[in-house]
């Protein structure tokens, strides 16, 4: 069955230090997505990415970077983890058009100290 | 003022009861979802609109596309209802393809 996984499933980082955090799908979606989910702000945009080499700015994207080399992946990286991106981290894809539902990833739990 | 709105944003519910939630839009949209998630747990879609009316065992999604405005309708709860609903939409627009913006999410408790 298609799926689409997250990896690592909790992390403990120091202030600073650069993180990746890997999504991979298995649907062939050409649309990828990174959100944040934080109380009080609910699920937020981070990054997106419609294929290939393509890679677009969300509405937090401060401090975040993607990189879009194949279909089935879209890694989030973080430059200088700061203790304002403490967050849980969901991948999400899509199939192509505004009338596919959205797939998630099962979450990241990153935590900043 | 956020461009989804969800109401209630806690619910408190006894089994067996029928349960309305709210999702009020203030931008056009090429669709709408309604999401669960589980406590710790992941996202899980439930339905994607765009007109009408949509069922799903005892899960039922309606939108008023005029009134900018859905429901989503849980009959006979069970405590295994228990999760937050958000409600979502995509923007119509170019340049919002395929994107989603959401509300705050519906906490509910459904208690035995």
């Amino acid at each position: 069955d298609a799926e689409i996984t997250q990896s690592p499933r909790h992390k403990i980082t120091e202030t600073g230090r650069q993180v990746t955090l890997a999504c991979h799908q298995t649907w062939n979606h050409n649309n990828m997505f990174w959100y944040r989910q934080d109380l009080g702000h609910g699920l937020r945009l981070i990054h997106y990415s419609y294929g290939v080499q393509d890679t677009n700015k969300g509405e937090v994207s401060d401090g975040y970077s993607v990189s879009r080399s194949n279909t089935e992946d879209l890694p989030l990286t973080l430059e200088s983890a700061a203790s304002s991106q403490t967050s849980v981290y969901f991948c999400a894809s899509s199939g192509d058009g505004d009338y596919y539902e959205q797939y998630f990833g099962p979450g990241t739990r990153l935590t900043v100290t | 003022k956020n461009e989804v709105e969800q109401s209630p944003q806690n619910l408190t519910a006894q089994e067996g009861e029928f349960i309305t939630i709210n999702c009020s839009y203030s931008v056009g949209i090429s669709a709408l979802h309604w999401l669960q998630q589980h406590p710790g747990g992941g996202i899980v879609s439930l339905f994607m609109l765009s007109s009408g009316k949509k069922k799903h065992g005892r899960l039922i999604a309606t939108i008023n596309i005029q009134e900018k405005h859905s429901s989503l309708h849980i009959t006979a709860s069970h405590p295994r209802d228990s999760a937050v609903y958000i409600c979502a939409v995509t923007p119509s627009g170019g340049t919002s393809y395929g994107k989603l913006t959401f509300g705050q999410g519906t906490i509910l408790t459904v208690h035995p």
